[in-house]
């Protein structure tokens, strides 16, 4: 069964500091990894993967695509509190129905002040 | 520039009763999903649909209904709500053939079945 694991589940840190996200998936047919930020409503979309080790940025945030192994990251610098979100991983299967992405639990991120 | 919009924004049913969530985009993208989301859970695709007049199961379609007379709209129906329906509700779209890219998502509608 396809599926998406993001750890660690919640993390604290204070601002200024940088964190990292992972999101590891099993599927059949991968086409491609997506990041989405939820913070009170609606997912926004972050950044969208597709090849390995192309480092993919927007200001503070980056990522990065491991098709070998099976992985991304989210590394986020320099934090600051209006980063505190819920960070969703998702993963397309090119084998399965039309835009059924397949979603991690996410990883909820407080930073403090 | 108003994307996605959904109503209502939260509802309150009894076990047995039906409602219609709303969704309309204003964005002329084809492809329209609804996905539910559970506390503490990712996403699970309800339905889809690739264009006016075609819709398909996602995932998790049991208990759901949808219809997709307009590029427009894209309603998801509840015929008999039960508990295990409480969730929140996001509707989505995008407009890149082929491939789910960049979904757009509404505000999301909270759903208990009481």
């Amino acid at each position: 069964e396809d599926k998406v694991v993001q750890s660690p589940l919640s993390l604290v840190v204070h601002e200024g500091d940088t964190v990292t996200l992972n999101c590891s998936y099993e599927v059949t047919n991968f086409r491609s990894l997506l990041w989405y930020k939820q913070e009170k409503k609606a997912p926004t979309f972050l950044f969208m993967l597709t090849s390995s080790g192309i480092e993919k940025k927007s200001g503070r945030l980056s990522s990065i695509l491991d098709k070998k192994e099976l992985f991304s990251i989210l590394n986020i610098t320099a934090t600051q509190t209006g980063d505190s979100a819920v960070y969703l991983c998702a993963v397309e299967d090119n084998g399965g129905s039309q835009g059924n992405l397949i979603f991690g639990k996410g990883t909820k991120l407080s930073v403090k002040p | 520039n108003a994307g996605v919009t959904q109503t209502p924004k939260f509802r309150i049913l009894k076990i047995g009763q039906s409602m219609t969530l709303q969704c309309t985009q204003d964005m002329n993208h084809n492809y329209m999903y609804w996905y539910r989301q559970d506390p503490g859970m990712g996403l699970k695709l309800i339905y889809y649909s690739v264009g006016a007049g075609i819709t398909d199961k996602g995932e998790v379609p049991n208990g759901y209904n949808v219809s997709r007379s307009t590029t427009e709209d894209f309603p998801l129906r509840l015929e008999l709500a039960a508990p295990s329906q409480t969730s929140v509700y996001f509707c989505a779209s995008s407009s890149i053939a082929g491939q789910t890219g960049e979904l757009f998502f509404g505000e999301g509608s909270r759903l208990t079945v009481l």
